[in-house]
């Protein structure tokens, strides 16, 4: 079974220093990555997907197939960048798995 | 345009009541996804829908939840009779269709068992 791993409960982290959200997966074959936000009082949203190779908010993330992680990471965290984050998983079309969570604050 | 829609928003009942969540997915999307969200854990799938047909409702427990999506649009998810355990978030999303669809998410009904 597919199985997405977030180490980290809550990482805190000041303003303006960089950011790295861990993400460990588990599963054999080829799966599709993404990366899920959840600001305060919002609903969760994608944030961005592997196979998009695109930066948003300034995110990027890396799928390393040897280290099996897509690790999440931001050069300099912003305030407004405060939320929970959650790594998920889908491989062909079974559904999505999500990890439990991170949750970023950043301290001004 | 409108997000996916979820009413209520909270929900409070005793234990050994019937509770009913509702879901308007975005216009056009085919697929719609329930999901349950536990405190301090990332959601997990009860059930999805392609249109009317359920097509993945290996998660959920069929001896006290129940859903439909009768015209393939709206669909509710029913719990009874409640159990404690059963306080969590239940979320509903949608896409246009199957995977690699992307899922657009609702704002979630946080249902309390007293």
């Amino acid at each position: 079974a597919q199985r997405v791993t977030q180490p980290e409960k809550l990482l805190s982290v000041f303003k303006g220093a960089p950011v790295e959200l861990k993400c460990n997966y588990s599963y054999s074959g080829s799966p599709e990555l993404f990366w899920y936000v959840q600001y305060s009082r919002q609903r969760l949203q994608l944030l961005l997907r592997h196979i998009s190779r695109e930066s948003i908010k300034g995110f990027t993330a890396d799928l390393n197939k040897g280290e099996t992680s897509f690790h999440l990471k931001k050069p300099f965290a912003q305030e407004e960048d405060s939320a929970m984050y959650y790594c998920a998983l889908r491989a062909g079309n079974t559904p999505l798995v999500f990890g439990k969570g991170t949750r970023l604050s950043v301290i001004a | 345009e409108a997000g996916v829609v979820q009413s209520p928003r909270y929900k409070i009942i005793e234990k050994k009541q019937p509770v009913a969540f509702w879901c308007n997915p975005i216009s056009g999307h085919n697929t719609l996804y329930w999901y349950l969200q536990n405190l301090g854990q990332g959601p997990e799938l009860l059930i999805r829908y392609e249109n009317e047909e359920a097509v993945d409702d290996s998660q959920l427990p069929k001896d006290r939840f129940s859903a439909e999506r009768l015209k393939g649009v709206d669909s509710t998810l029913k719990i009874q009779p409640a159990e404690l355990g059963d306080s969590a978030v239940y979320l509903c999303a949608s896409s246009k269709g199957p995977a690699p669809n992307i899922q657009y998410f609702g704002a979630g009904t946080r249902l309390s068992v007293l």
